[in-house]
């Protein structure tokens, strides 16, 4: 198992610009999650899906969309980028339903700088 | 969940056994504590997690206060690859719900030197 993968792994955005952040699991887990780390901070959850078709927004949602058409894929969408959107992304995934008790797994990260 | 406080760095000597505390005085009877670590420029990486009992696993040992409200993470003989930021999370197990939300706080960074 390649595990959770997200590309790009480094990114340079202008003000105003779009773009798409990617991240796949091949671990046929149901729960996916995006956070973001900004420089000497812990992570802060963005969006969370629970399965495909599902998605729900976590505590720094504004200015992103991200879709689960698929168990494997949770793209992050950046509509109009801004410099407070300069930060370090990361995907994660876990196994099961509600109540189950599982470690989350969390991709390589990308770094994302606007300027 | 309930929020922890973690000092800010420690050190710890190779080969030696790195003892990183976590107070939790509000955790919920419900609550569990989580470890995890990141290593510079990685995603966190998940070491072991606890609600009453003590745990052990390849990694780590995990000891919880009778009352709950600490706990330590053991690294028995820590290695220079150990060095990284821990965070200790509580939470509670999502039972009929959907999210396992991690709240991360800014954790304890461990350095072990040579």
């Amino acid at each position: 198992n390649a595990g959770v993968t997200q590309t790009p792994k480094f990114r340079i955005l202008k003000i105003g610009q779009s773009m798409t952040l990617q991240c796949t699991q091949d671990m046929n887990h149901n729960y996916m999650y995006w956070y973001r780390q900004d420089p000497g901070m812990g992570l802060k959850l963005i969006y969370y899906s629970v399965g495909a078709g599902i998605t729900d927004k976590g505590e720094v949602p504004n200015g992103y969309n991200v879709s689960r058409s698929t168990t494997e894929d949770f793209p992050l969408r950046l509509e109009l980028a801004a410099p407070s959107q300069t930060s370090v992304y990361f995907c994660a995934s876990r196994p099961g339903g509600p109540g189950a008790d599982y470690e989350q797994y969390f991709g390589p990260g990308t770094r994302l700088t606007v300027t | 969940d309930a929020k922890t406080t973690q000092p800010p760095s420690m050190d710890c000597a190779e080969g030696r056994a790195a003892n990183l505390p976590c107070n939790h005085s509000t955790i919920s009877g419900n609550e569990y504590v989580y470890w995890y670590r990141q290593i510079h420029s990685q995603g966190p990486q998940y070491i072991i997690h606890g609600l009453k009992n003590n745990e052990t696993n390849e990694m780590a040992s995990l000891i919880i206060t009778e009352d709950r409200k600490s706990s330590t993470l053991i690294l028995p003989h820590a290695t220079l690859r150990d060095t990284a930021v821990y965070y200790c999370i509580v939470r509670v197990i999502d039972y009929g719900g959907a999210t396992n939300k991690l709240i991360f706080g800014t954790g304890t960074l461990l350095a072990v030197q040579p």
